[in-house]
């Protein structure tokens, strides 16, 4: 059974590019959930994708998006970055659509915007 | 609104000394809460669910209504449970998880 991974670990972005953070989920799990976290807060929720389908948005910009794949795979894309996306982003698979069971993170990508 | 509150960022204990890391929520539904705990150099995991009534680590929570709490407790802390620890609301909606800021535990020999 692998892990939920996460690609690329670091990255280094330029105000107002765009951004494609990778993931993929724990065999067996059809839920994947996206948050951000920023330096000395909790993690917050972006949104959660459950079998292809976005299934939950917390209050993020639509310049935050999502994509979920056959095969339960996630990206999450940022457009116009901003300073302020500057943070971890954290990927978790579990294996209900509407939660109740563990989520199982991956490791995180770090995002920096300079 | 929905919301978790972790009132310490820090928490230094001896080994030993038993531990409490506060966490109070607010939920005008059903609330259903974790403990997640990141140690050193490691991911996000969970450590304990209040539906499990369970002890791992020797750490346990109680949620209380009442008081609108889960607070997270062991008697003896362990130098190896030093660690970021979470609390954490689901939401019924989308599975969505709310976190608290964090407390940090460090305990010292």
């Amino acid at each position: 059974e692998t892990g939920v991974t996460q690609s690329p670990t670091h990255l280094i972005k330029t105000r107002g590019q765009q951004v494609t953070l990778r993931c993929s989920s724990q065999s067996g799990h059809n839920t994947v959930s996206w948050y951000q976290q920023a330096l000395g807060q909790g993690p917050q929720f972006i949104f959660q994708y459950y079998r292809e389908e976005e299934n939950g948005r917390g209050n993020f910009p639509p310049r935050f998006s999502g994509l979920q794949f056959p095969n339960y795979s996630s990206e999450l894309n940022v457009n116009a970055l901003e300073l302020d996306d500057s943070a971890l982003y954290l990927c978790a698979s579990s294996g209900a659509g509407t939660g109740g069971t563990e989520a199982f993170f991956g490791q995180g990508t770090r995002l920096t915007v300079v | 609104a929905q919301r978790v509150t972790q009132p310490e960022k820090l928490l230094s204990v001896f080994k030993g000394a038993p531990v409490e890391l506060k966490c109070n929520y607010s939920y005008s539904g059903s609330p259903e809460l974790f403990w997640y705990v990141q140690y050193s150099r490691q991911r996000l995991q969970l450590l304990l669910r209040h539906i499990s009534r369970e002890s791992i680590k020797g750490f346990t929570a109680d949620l209380n209504k009442g008081e609108t709490s889960f607070h997270l407790k062991k008697p003896f802390a362990q130098e190896e449970d030093s660690a970021m620890y979470y609390c954490a609301l689901l939401l019924n909606q989308g599975g969505k998880l709310i976190f608290g800021q964090g407390t940090e535990l460090s305990v010292k020999p």
